[in-house]
C-alpha cells in the first residue's frame, strides 16, 4: 500500500521568498510521484511528475521538486513566490504499474504581499 | 489536445433526490476515468475508476454508483442523496496504460454539490 504525508496544511510566505512544500511518501514498490495545484473552485492541474531518471524535476510556473529515495521525500520548491502562486498544492504517489494515485491531504499556500 | 468537461458546475439538491453528474473527455481514446470527491481539509477521495466501457471499480461503499456507457463518457449517479454527499466532485482521466505509462491524471473543472 502507498501513502503520502504533506507536512503543514497551511504555509505562508512573503512575496519573493522561497517556497518549500514538504511531501513524504511510503510505497512498497518504486513509485511515480506528482505535484498538483488547485485554485479555488477549479480542478487540479499537474505541476510536475517524477517517473525515472533525473531526480530533480522541473515543472510549470517555476516550480521544481527533488526525489530523494533515502529520505522518501519529494519536496516542492520555488525560489521566489509570486502572488499568483497562492493555491492549494497536492502531492501524490502511484506505484509503478498501478493505475490508481494516492493524494495527500493538501497544503494551502498563502503569499503575503 | 485533450479536454475534459463536467456538468453541471454547481448543483443544489434536496435530501432524497436523485443525482446525475456527467463527465466527457475529448481528444483521446480508451482513457482511464476516475471520480473523486473532495471535502474541505480531507484531500481527494477516490470513488470510482474505469479502465473501459462498462468496467467500473468501486473504492468506497456508499449510495453512489458510476457508469461508463461510452468510451469517453463517465457518469456518477445516486438514487437518493444524503447530506453527507455534499462536496466537490472531480472527474479525471489518464492515458491508456502502456509500458511507459505513469498514470498522471488530468482533471475536469469539478461540480460543487450541496445537499440541503
Amino acid at each position: 500500500a502507498q501513502s503520502v504525508t504533506q507536512l503543514g496544511s497551511h504555509v505562508s510566505v512573503s512575496e519573493g521568498a522561497l517556497v518549500l512544500l514538504r511531501c513524504n511518501y511510503s510505497s512498497s514498490v518504486p513509485p511515480y510521484l506528482f505535484w498538483y495545484v488547485q485554485y479555488p473552485n477549479q480542478g487540479l492541474q499537474l505541476l510536475l511528475k517524477y517517473t525515472t531518471g533525473a531526480t530533480l524535476v522541473k515543472g510549470i510556473n517555476g516550480f521544481e521538486a527533488e526525489f530523494k529515495k533515502s529520505e522518501t521525500s519529494f519536496h516542492l520548491t520555488k525560489p521566489s513566490a509570486h502572488m499568483s502562486d497562492a493555491a492549494e498544492y497536492f502531492c501524490a504517489v502511484s506505484p509503478r504499474g498501478y493505475q490508481k494515485v494516492t493524494f495527500g491531504i493538501g497544503t494551502k499556500l498563502q503569499v503575503i504581499p | 489536445s485533450q479536454t475534459i468537461h463536467q456538468w453541471p458546475a454547481t448543483l443544489v439538491q434536496p435530501v432524497g433526490s436523485p443525482l446525475s453528474l456527467e463527465c466527457t473527455v475529448e481528444g483521446t481514446s480508451n482513457p482511464n476515468l476516475y471520480w473523486y470527491r473532495q471535502a474541505a481539509g480531507r484531500g481527494l477521495q477516490l470513488l470510482f475508476y474505469s479502465v473501459g466501457i462498462g468496467q467500473i471499480s468501486s473504492e468506497v461503499p456508499q449510495n453512489l454508483s458510476a457508469s461508463r456507457p461510452q468510451d469517453r463518457q463517465f457518469i456518477l449517479s445516486s438514487k437518493k442523496l444524503l447530506l453527507s454527499d455534499s462536496g466537490f466532485y472531480l472527474c479525471a482521466w489518464s492515458p491508456l496504460a502502456g509500458l511507459a505509462a505513469s498514470y498522471e491524471q488530468y482533471f475536469g473543472p469539478g461540480t460543487r454539490l450541496t445537499v440541503t
